[in-house]
């Protein structure tokens, strides 16, 4: 089956400095894919979709100069977080779809710690 | 806009329990619905979906009707193993298109 690539599964940085996440589809290509934020217990909350070739389309509240998404190619999407602060502890979550309608296929995540 | 509600958790049951976690949805025509998995620490995992109105959506012993009647896609299983112990999401696909709208996630412990 379909299989996304989350890197790194797990991080920790200082206050300020920058990181920046990978979400690879390996064996399809995926013209858009989605970024999500997961608090403890909580729901996915979607940050940002992101479309191959053009300017990711962020959701309401998330600060599109903290959270940059760059995808450069239709089986790769970049998320950084600049400048990290404690409050953006979370857990990111990837995901993408090769056609529309189809089941999306996650990333295994990635835990963000700053200290 | 649409929306998709779940039964809040968690829910806990022993092993070979019979399992339900009610989903609702509101949604305009009959979009795809799908129910994902959430292992502790991993990403989601496509568990089962019914892409119309009346299909049966089932894996893992796991099954879910797409009832239109009653807007609902309750997630249902015979008998529960200690290793279905997860979180459980509901979802339509929306648009037409890519985007997904998830509902809260239930917790379900399983116990020996």
């Amino acid at each position: 089956g379909a299989v996304v690539s989350q890197h790194p599964s797990w991080v920790i940085c200082k206050s300020g400095t920058s990181v920046k996440i990978e979400c690879r589809s390996l064996d399809f290509q995926a013209t858009t894919m989605f970024w999500y934020r997961q608090f403890p217990k909580q729901s996915l909350m979607l940050m940002a979709t992101s479309n191959e070739g053009s300017k990711a389309t962020y959701e309401q509240g998330v600060e599109k100069d903290k959270f940059l998404i760059n995808h450069a190619s239709l089986t790769l999407s970049t998320l950084t977080v600049t400048s990290a602060h404690p409050e953006d502890s979370s857990f990111y979550i990837c995901s993408a779809s090769g056609t529309a309608n189809s089941p999306l296929h996650f990333g295994n995540g990635t835990r963000l710690t700053v200290t | 806009g649409n929306s998709v509600t779940q039964m809040e958790g968690p829910v806990t049951l022993s092993e070979e329990a019979f399992l339900t976690i009610n989903c609702t949805y509101t949604a305009t025509g009959y979009p795809p619905l799908f129910w994902y998995v959430q292992y502790p620490g991993e990403g989601l995992q496509l568990l089962l979906k019914a892409t119309k109105a009346d299909d049966k959506g089932s894996n893992k012993g796991f099954e879910a009707t797409y009832r239109k009647e009653t807007t609902s896609f309750h997630l249902e299983k015979g008998s529960v193993q200690v290793s279905d112990s997860a979180v459980y999401f509901c979802a339509l696909s929306e648009g037409g298109g890519f985007k997904t709208i998830f509902g809260a996630g239930t917790r379900l412990f399983v116990k020996a």
